[in-house]
């Protein structure tokens, strides 16, 4: 069954400093890979998302992405964090026959002003 | 409407009774989707529907749990008998169409406390 990983449980940075989380998924076939956010007393939202094509995806709010294959990794990365990027996010993949996305189990931002 | 909704945005209940959880989708989307939100245990797909009908129950994890679809749109998840461990956010998400192309868009869930 296809599962993600996500390495880290809890990053803190400050201000400026630039961020790359970890994602691994399990499944070496066709993906579709997904990156939410959970900002603190909101719902989910998307932030980016790969299918096909360019293996660099960018999202929104200076987030992107790189989908690299040989190493079934898409980590997600943003050259600069600022204080309102301190939120929860959750790597995803599509999990097949019945629709749903499977869920790393997150990884909380703190970013120090 | 403007996104998913989901009510109550929080319950408080007692072991051994019943609970309902509603969502409703976005107009216009076919699928529908349940997940449930655990600390230390992340987000796990609970159940999910196409149209009316949901094809696969086996995610549900015990048989106190049961959904329906009516109409193509509004959702509820019932969950008879609580027990403390069903304590958790009960999340709905929805897409135009079933399949991983498709943005699922979530709600702002339902926190369920069993007492």
């Amino acid at each position: 069954a296809q599962s993600v990983s996500q390495h880290n449980h809890h990053v803190i940075l400050s201000e400026a400093a630039s961020l790359e989380l970890g994602c691994n998924y399990s499944y070496g076939g066709t993906v579709n890979l997904f990156w939410y956010v959970q900002y603190p007393g909101q719902h989910l939202q998307l932030l980016l998302k790969y299918f096909s094509g360019d293996p660099l995806v960018k999202g929104i709010k200076g987030f992107e992405a790189e989908f690299i294959k040989s190493k079934f990794s898409f980590n997600l990365r943003k050259p600069s964090v600022q204080w309102s990027d301190t939120a929860e996010y959750f790597c995803a993949v599509y999990g097949g026959s019945q629709g749903n996305l499977i869920f790393g189990k997150g990884t909380k931002l703190s970013v120090k002003p | 409407g403007a996104g998913v909704s989901q009510s109550p945005s929080n319950k408080v209940t007692e072991k051994g009774k019943d609970v309902e959880l509603r969502c409703d989708p976005i107009s216009g989307h076919t699928a529908l989707y349940w997940y449930r939100q655990s600390l230390g245990q992340g987000l796990e797909f609970l159940i999910y529907f196409q149209g009316n009908s949901a094809p696969d129950k086996s995610g549900l994890p015990s048989d106190r749990f049961s959904a329906e679809r009516t109409g193509g749109s509004v959702s509820t998840l019932t969950i008879q008998r609580t027990q403390q461990e069903d304590s958790a956010v009960y999340l709905c998400a929805s897409s135009f169409i079933a399949g991983g192309t498709d943005t699922q868009y979530f709600g702002p869930g339902t926190r369920l406390t069993v007492l």
